[in-house]
């Protein structure tokens, strides 16, 4: 049992350098997030998708983008990396119906921009 | 808006001794509610939730929450503490909408 897997689980950007987030999910939930985490901040949506093809911005998307194009996997996408997106990022997954459900998260990563 | 509120950043108590960590909501829309646990340099695990029907709810690990629609809070409870609770615990709500709305969290210090 995967369920939320998030690669890598560290990394150390450069000013101005982009890269991608992955996450991916095998329990085959409709619903896929992305929060950051910062000390004192709790969790701050930035992007989620209710199905593939279809994502919504959250309360912090600028800087930031996504793309859904299978149901398992939900990456994120940093253009341009700049000192303030130096945080810890979470993926999350979600049964239709959430409310019932909650998320299941996984491991997380840890970004650092230099 | 709504929201979720978490008093107390940082809660410390002694091995054995109670543990309240609160949570109040915003809106008068009834909410599902929930509680997550992170441990260090982990991600959230789901402790318990509140969807209908009994306002006391346990979870794993001990813990309890109460649902009081009264006081819009839906307060976590572990009557004895261990040292192994040590963590960062989160709440949250939805309102039937597709996503989570969570506190600001709070980190509990469990002292021998």
């Amino acid at each position: 049992n995967a369920g939320v897997t998030q690669t890598p689980k560290f990394r150390i950007l450069k000013i101005g350098q982009s890269m991608t987030l992955q996450c991916a999910q095998d329990m085959n939930h409709n619903y896929m997030y992305w929060y950051r985490q910062d000390p004192g901040m709790g969790l701050k949506l930035i992007y989620y998708s209710v199905g593939a093809g279809i994502t919504d911005k959250g309360e912090v998307p600028n800087g930031y983008n996504v793309s859904r194009s299978t149901t398992e996997d939900f990456p994120l996408r940093l253009e341009l990396a700049a000192p303030s997106q130096t945080s810890v990022y979470f993926c999350a997954s979600s049964r239709q119906g959430l409310a019932n459900y909650g998320y299941t998260f996984g491991s997380g990563t840890r970004l650092t921009v230099v | 808006a709504q929201s979720v509120t978490q008093l107390g950043s940082h809660v410390s108590v002694s091995e054995g001794a109670l543990v309240l960590l609160r949570c109040n909501y915003s809106s008068s829309v009834p909410p599902y509610l929930f509680w997550y646990v992170q441990y260090p340099n982990q991600g959230l695990q789901l402790l318990l939730k509140y969807t209908t029907g009994a306002t006391l709810v346990k979870g794993i690990n001990g813990f309890e929450a109460e649902f009081k629609k009264s006081e819009t809070s839906f307060h976590l409870t572990k009557p004895s503490a261990h040292m192994s609770d040590a963590a960062e615990y989160f709440c949250a709500v939805t309102y039937n909408t597709d996503k989570l709305i969570f506190g600001t969290g709070t980190r509990l210090q469990v002292f021998p």
